[in-house]
């Protein structure tokens, strides 16, 4: 069965700092991986997503991942945080095999200190 | 705003109470999916149809159930409600199936159950 792990449950950064979220996966073949956001009181926006090809993926907000197989991770980045970032980071794992259904991480919690 | 509508955004019932969430995908959208978030079990799959058929399940329960009408809006229904049920409860939408089509799911901004 796949799953996903979002090891770090909140995470407090300065404005302006980087940020790395961190995403392991458990899935035999290639799956499809995603970053979601939610912002407090609203649904879940798509920030990227991976499907096949380049590892290093761009999404908006200017957040980026790297698909890591060997690590099983799909790392989220973001060079310079905004205090805008502040909200909840949840990566989703689907596959073909498991008729795209997507399983999502228990959530990384961002706060962004001025 | 993803184009997804749910309603009603807030719902309070009581104990073995039945009600019905509702939701409006995306314009073209065939595939309507619905989650639960709940603070102890995180958000959780529950179902999904495909162009009026059910297409996928996950840990929906038997009391629950969902349909996608011709116009292809989705509801799902709660029936005998327990205070654990208490939870956000998301769909989403999504153009089609398979791995051509299988970019995003928008999502609506859910609907907040409370059981008393």
């Amino acid at each position: 069965a796949q799953s996903v792990t979002q090891p770090d449950i909140h995470i407090t950064v300065s404005e302006g700092a980087s940020l790395e979220l961190r995403c392991n996966y458990s899935y035999g073949a290639t799956p499809y991986l995603f970053w979601y956001v939610q912002s407090p009181g609203q649904g879940l926006q798509l920030l990227l997503k991976y499907f096949s090809g380049d590892t290093l993926v761009q999404g908006i907000k200017g957040f980026e991942a790297e698909f890591k197989r060997s690590q099983s991770s799909f790392n989220l980045r973001k060079p310079s945080v905004h205090w805008s970032d502040a909200a909840e980071y949840f990566c989703a794992v689907g596959s073909r095999s498991n008729d795209y259904k997507l399983s999502f991480g228990a959530g990384t919690t961002v706060t962004v200190r001025a | 705003d993803s184009g997804v509508t749910q309603t009603p955004k807030h719902l309070i019932t009581a104990t073995g109470q039945r009600v019905t969430l509702r939701c409006s995908p995306r314009s073209g959208d065939l595939s309507v999916y619905w989650y639960q978030q709940s603070l102890d079990q995180g958000l959780q799959f529950l179902i999904q149809y495909y162009n009026g058929e059910e297409r996928a399940k996950g840990n929906i329960l038997e009391r629950f159930s969902a349909q996608q009408f011709p116009d292809l809006h989705s509801e799902l229904n709660l029936s005998s409600l327990e205070l654990g049920d208490s939870a956000l409860y998301f769909c989403a939408s999504s153009p089609g199936l398979g791995p051509s089509s299988y970019n995003e799911q928008f999502f609506g901004p859910g609907t907040r159950l409370t059981v008393l």
